[in-house]
């Protein structure tokens, strides 16, 4: 039972480089999301997607990029880091609208 | 646009019940949900209620929805130390943001012995 799995589990990188972080489920499922969760602020959407192909952005999408080119995967892209994006990011999926959202285990970003 | 707002921290005494508290300020919002985060880990659902039921009811848990004044709460009876966590409330809602699931803060609780 994988469920979601998030890679990599922890990254440190230097101001101004790039990474990807990928998001997979085997859940078949539709909806994917990336949140940022940071002390006392909870967990805040980045980008979200409703299905193979489609993103849309969350409420912090700003400094990020994503793809959904296989429905299993999602993948949230750091062109150029900044310290401001050291954070715990987590992967969620769900079936669709109003069913149980599945996380990851969270990457723990620091960016120095 | 929507949010949702928790006290950040609770501590109780073990065996004592917990009460955690939310507020929500969208009127179409049609699930509300609670989930949990241990130390370390990713978050797992909790319960859920919807919107048209005023309370829900799994074991130790007690939901209760209050649509007039927008708030949610969660009851732990005997609360254990194993409760110990960061619990969200989070909510999804009809129209152009029904994809959406949008959390609060979260509030911490510790258990006192």
């Amino acid at each position: 039972n994988a469920g979601v799995t998030q890679t990599p589990k922890f990254r440190v990188l230097k101001t101004g480089q790039s990474m990807t972080l990928l998001c997979a489920q085997d859940m078949n499922h539709e909806y994917m999301y990336w949140y940022r969760q940071d002390p006392g602020m909870g967990l805040r959407l980045i980008h979200y997607s409703v299905g193979e192909g489609t993103t849309a952005k969350g409420e912090v999408p700003d400094g990020y990029n994503v793809s959904r080119l296989k429905k299993q995967n999602f993948l949230l892209g750091l062109e150029s880091a900044a310290p401001s994006q050291t954070s715990v990011y987590f992967c969620a999926s769900r079936t669709g609208m109003n069913t149980e959202a599945f996380f990851g285990q969270g990457t723990r970003l620091t960016v120095v | 646009g929507e949010d949702v707002e928790q006290s950040l921290f609770l501590s109780v005494r073990e065996g004592d019940s917990s009460v955690i508290n939310c507020t929500y300020t969208d009127s179409s919002s049609t699930y509300l949900y609670w989930y949990k985060q241990e130390p370390g880990a990713g978050l797992q659902l909790l319960t859920y209620i919807f919107s048209n039921m005023d309370m829900k009811q799994d074991q130790r848990l007690t939901v209760l929805l209050n649509k007039k004044d927008k708030h949610l709460s969660l009851r732990i009876a005997d609360t254990q130390t194993g409760d110990s966590a960061i619990y969200f409330c989070a909510e999804t809602s009809l129209g152009s943001s029904a994809s959406k699931i949008i959390f609060g803060s979260g509030t911490r609780l510790s258990i006192r012995p």
